[in-house]
């Protein structure tokens, strides 16, 4: 069965500094895995997805993951946070393909301040 | 491109009252639809898979007779809460994917609200 894991519920950081948002998966096969974030009382929008191609994959607003197997993590960073990144953001691997059944973590809320 | 459009919003109603939410593809057919319920600050829990013209089918734990799905068309799936009570309450969001390896796009969610 596969899982996620996010560590930390919630993360505060200031303005400009670095944005890391921790994700571990467990997978009996190689995995499809997804960040999305989340803006208040809306729907999810994907942030970016790795597919079995490059490890390092960018996404939008800035954000990137790495995908490393030996640590069975995806974790989520930006360089310089923005306000306007305070979102929740969920972590997600998928069972069969990208349009497969998701499986998501819990979600980090992301608070950034001024 | 791959826009799914979630209706209503928000809809506040009193208990014994049935509630349809209904998910559109816009731009794309979405042979698989997929319907999710989120509590407040927690993730988002799968009720069901559904593809066109087929049964939905239910996770564990989630009443088929309370919650109807049907999915009709390549561009429309309806959640239909029957009967609906104050445990009812929550925030419903559907996604789509087309044919193939395409990835899940999410409608902007429904705030449901029993009195």
């Amino acid at each position: 069965a596969q899982s996620v894991t996010q560590l930390g519920s919630h993360v505060s950081v200031s303005e400009g500094a670095l944005v890391l948002l921790r994700c571990n998966y467990s997978s009996s096969v190689p995995p499809y895995l997804f960040w999305y974030v989340q803006y208040p009382n809306q729907g999810l929008q994907l942030l970016l997805k790795y597919t079995s191609a490059a490890t390092l994959v960018k996404g939008i607003n800035g954000f990137e993951a790495e995908f490393k197997k030996s640590e069975t993590s995806f974790h989520l960073t930006k360089p310089s946070a923005h306000m306007s990144d305070a979102a929740e953001y969920f972590c997600a691997v998928s069972d069969h393909n990208q349009g497969g059944k998701l499986i998501f973590g819990q979600g980090t809320e992301l608070s950034v301040k001024p | 491109g791959a826009v799914v459009s979630q209706h209503p919003s928000r809809v506040i109603c009193k208990s014994g009252t049935s509630v349809k939410i209904e998910c559109r593809s816009l731009d794309f057919q979405a042979t698989t639809m997929f319907w999710y319920r989120q509590f407040p600050k927690q993730s988002l829990m799968l009720m069901a898979t559904s593809n066109e013209g087929s049964k939905a089918t239910y996770e564990q734990g989630v009443e088929k007779d309370k919650f109807l799905i049907n999915h009709a068309s390549l561009t429309l799936s309806t959640l239909t809460v029957t009967s609906a009570h104050p445990e009812d309450s929550s925030f419903y969001i559907c996604s789509a994917k087309g044919t193939g390896s395409q990835p899940q796009h999410f409608g902007d969610g429904t705030r449901l609200s029993i009195l």
